[in-house]
């Protein structure tokens, strides 16, 4: 099976330390989203990419969160500063979409992410 | 706004009754409606989705229907057993031609033995 691979695993770091998250979508997807899990808020859209080009980060904190897609193999959610309240599960979730049209989304294995 | 809400938010069962969950969403214009079960501690992973094309979609013991004017989806699972146990969260897209992917709050299934 095809498979979003998401790099690391597990993450804990300290308070105002740079965190990069990196995701690997399914070859040939041209759609890429970034959600954060915490118990309180569900699934919560981040940020997400068509054909490379970022369509939507309205959900990121600016201040501190950035989304990039510098190839079609790979995409980045980085946080400077990270702050307590960061600590959540970062997935990434990638899929094909044309003419309007959705064939679904895979979601990666998530990267939790403990900011103490 | 940009939101779907899911109820219930827990859902206990005996084993081999069914189990149904419902979302509402609130574009018009919204047109895909996927399903997702995460298991503690893994993914959510994709169970069944359906288009606006269509009413009702089944895949073995799993079903959903769309009341397309009413903006309501719903998940029916039948005969359910213990390993259908997990977390379900629906999903609809917003947004024309961004046509995000919005996800409801989930709903905690607990099928008991």
């Amino acid at each position: 099976d095809a498979r979003v691979t998401q790099t690391p695993r597990h993450k804990v770091t300290e308070m105002g330390q740079e965190v990069t998250m990196r995701c690997q979508p399914i070859l040939g997807h041209n759609t890429v989203f970034w959600y954060r899990q915490t118990m309180m808020q569900g699934l919560e859209l981040l940020a997400y990419f068509r054909n490379r080009a970022p369509l939507d980060d309205s959900g990121m904190p600016k201040d501190r969160f950035s989304a990039e897609m510098p190839d079609a193999t790979l995409a980045t959610l980085k946080i400077q500063p990270s702050e307590p309240r960061d600590s959540a599960v970062y997935f990434c979730a990638s899929g094909f979409m044309t003419g309007g049209f959705n064939y679904g989304y895979t979601f990666g294995s998530g990267t939790r992410l403990t900011v103490v | 706004g940009e939101n779907v809400e899911q109820h219930p938010s827990t859902l206990s069962v005996q084993e081999g009754d069914s189990a149904v969950i419902k979302c509402t969403y609130s574009d018009s214009a919204s047109n895909y409606f996927p399903w997702y079960k995460q298991e503690l501690g893994k993914r959510p992973q994709l169970i069944i989705d359906i288009r606006s094309n269509v009413g009702e979609k089944k895949d073995q013991r799993i079903a959903v229907t769309l009341n397309k004017t009413a903006k309501h989806f719903s998940l029916h699972i039948t005969e359910t057993q213990p390993e259908d146990s997990a977390v379900y969260f629906c999903a609809a897209n917003y947004g024309g031609a961004t046509n995000k992917l919005i996800f409801g709050t989930g709903t905690l299934l607990a099928v008991q033995p």
